[in-house]
């Protein structure tokens, strides 16, 4: 979905190195999501944030932090990357409250060596 | 806890044929169930969802899925499958009244393949 987009697309890294992964939308929506895709996994979700003041841990957060900006983005930070971080990350944005489904960014592939 | 299992890793149709994906859910309260297709390289598309209702939901590209309350189930179907639908396709719950953080639990993903 073009209105969300993160950067970059793919990344390599080596263990150790900070790392920060972006997302921006244009959706005006309130609420930003960042979750992990591992194979045979699904999705987990990292962090998630329902405006710029309000930023809750989710089910995997430790070894990442966030920082949301401004209500159009919304960062991941891997400050000492490892090799087990090696997955596909998604933002996603939603709007307010009750049943709405979420909107999601293309995903980067990152790769800790 | 909120739980969501998508049992077959993999589903293999011929095209035309009709095709199902099986999801079962596990929520204390009452549930917001949703499917997300993925193509390659891509993000998640949304297709459908179920808030409260008709049992059966229309979404897009064709599909439609059937909640049934009592088998805690959301599977998702397509009366003519198309070799374009072969994508993964996930499952996702929300808990309606006993999850504040509306996020979302996802099933781990089911691979449709649709041969010519």
């Amino acid at each position: 979905d073009a209105d969300v987009t993160q950067t970059p697309r793919n990344r390599i890294t080596k263990t150790g190195k900070r790392i920060m992964l972006e997302c921006s939308q244009t959706k005006g929506h309130d609420r930003m999501y960042w979750y992990r895709q591992d194979p045979g996994l699904g999705l987990r979700l990292i962090y998630y944030s329902f405006d710029v003041k309000d930023i809750n841990k989710g089910e995997i957060s430790d070894g990442y932090s966030v920082s949301r900006q401004a209500q159009a983005k919304f960062s991941l930070s891997l400050e000492s990357a490892i090799p087990n971080q090696t997955a596909l990350y998604f933002c996603a944005t939603s709007v307010g409250r009750g049943a709405y489904e979420q909107y999601f960014g293309p995903g980067t592939r990152l790769t800790v060596t | 806890a909120q739980s969501v299992a998508q049992p077959e890793d993999q589903v293999n149709v011929a095209e035309g044929n009709p095709l199902t994906v099986k999801c079962t859910y596990s929520v204390s309260g009452n549930p917001y169930l949703f499917w997300y297709v993925q193509y390659p390289n891509r993000g998640l598309q949304f297709l459908l969802k179920y808030i409260t209702g008709d049992n059966l939901v229309k979404g897009s590209y064709g599909f439609e899925a059937e909640f049934n309350k009592s088998q805690t189930s959301f599977h998702l179907k397509k009366p003519s499958a198309l070799v374009s639908d072969s994508a993964l396709y996930f499952c996702a719950v929300r808990d309606a009244v006993m999850d504040s953080s509306y996020k979302l639990i996802f099933g781990s993903g089911t691979r449709l393949l649709v041969r010519p």
